[in-house]
């Protein structure tokens, strides 16, 4: 059973304190590993897909790195425009379907 | 969200009652998916499915039912409302059955709460 431990549950920055966030994974055999952001009332937003380890994405003050067991989720200089819960999910090869961690819930004070 | 809107947004009934959750999409996207979402469990998926009338079960199956006639429309129905089922419900949507690795689309929520 594929399994998804994300930490810490939640995280509190002033702005322009940068942080990481992790995401731990069990997995037979990983197709891809994801982060998505979710805002209050809406549903995830995908910001990044990650297939094998070393791999790594960047976008705006967001990066996500790989290894064979856990993906970091780095901030860089965050904004309160970046407070939001963010979730990591994988997909195995024995199944087709995601399996989400429960979320940092990021919070950036000005 | 772009291209795919749930209805109701929110809504509160009684227990036992038969509730239906819709899910359109305007992205022509063969796969659907239904997630719930509670504190301390994350998303977990429901049904899915990959085709006009082709579904399957997922992790928490038990006590819903779905439809899928025309392949903009994903029904979720609540045969008999408990309790347990208060919880906020997403549909997602993705392109193809690799489409886990281009990412989903989600879908703003409904909020429903069992009285």
């Amino acid at each position: 059973e594929d399994q998804v431990t994300q930490s810490p549950e939640a995280l509190r920055l002033q702005e322009g304190e940068s942080s990481s966030l992790n995401c731990s994974y069990t997995v037979s055999g990983l197709r891809g590993l994801f982060w998505y952001r979710q805002d209050p009332g809406k549903g995830p937003e995908f910001l990044f897909t990650l297939y094998s380890a070393g791999e790594e994405k960047e976008k705006e003050r967001l990066k996500a790195t790989l290894t064979k067991k856990e993906s970091f989720l780095h901030i860089t200089a965050p904004k309160p425009e970046d407070s939001a819960t963010y979730l990591c999910a994988v997909r195995g090869f024995s199944g087709s379907r995601l399996t989400f961690g429960e979320g940092t819930q990021l919070t950036v004070n000005p | 969200d772009a291209g795919i809107t749930q209805s109701p947004r929110h809504k509160v009934t009684e227990t036992g009652t038969p509730v239906t959750l819709r899910c359109h999409q305007t992205e022509n996207h063969r796969y659907m998916y239904w997630y719930r979402q509670d504190p301390g469990h994350g998303l977990r998926l429901i049904h899915y499915s990959y085709g006009v009338k082709d579904t399957d079960k997922g992790e928490v199956s038990d006590g819903y039912s779905v439809s899928r006639s025309k392949t903009e429309d994903f029904l979720l129905t609540l045969e008999s409302a408990t309790s347990s089922q208060t919880s906020v419900y997403f549909c997602a949507i993705s392109e193809s059955g690799q489409g886990a690795i281009y990412g989903y689309t989600f879908g703003s929520g409904t909020r429903l709460t069992v009285v």
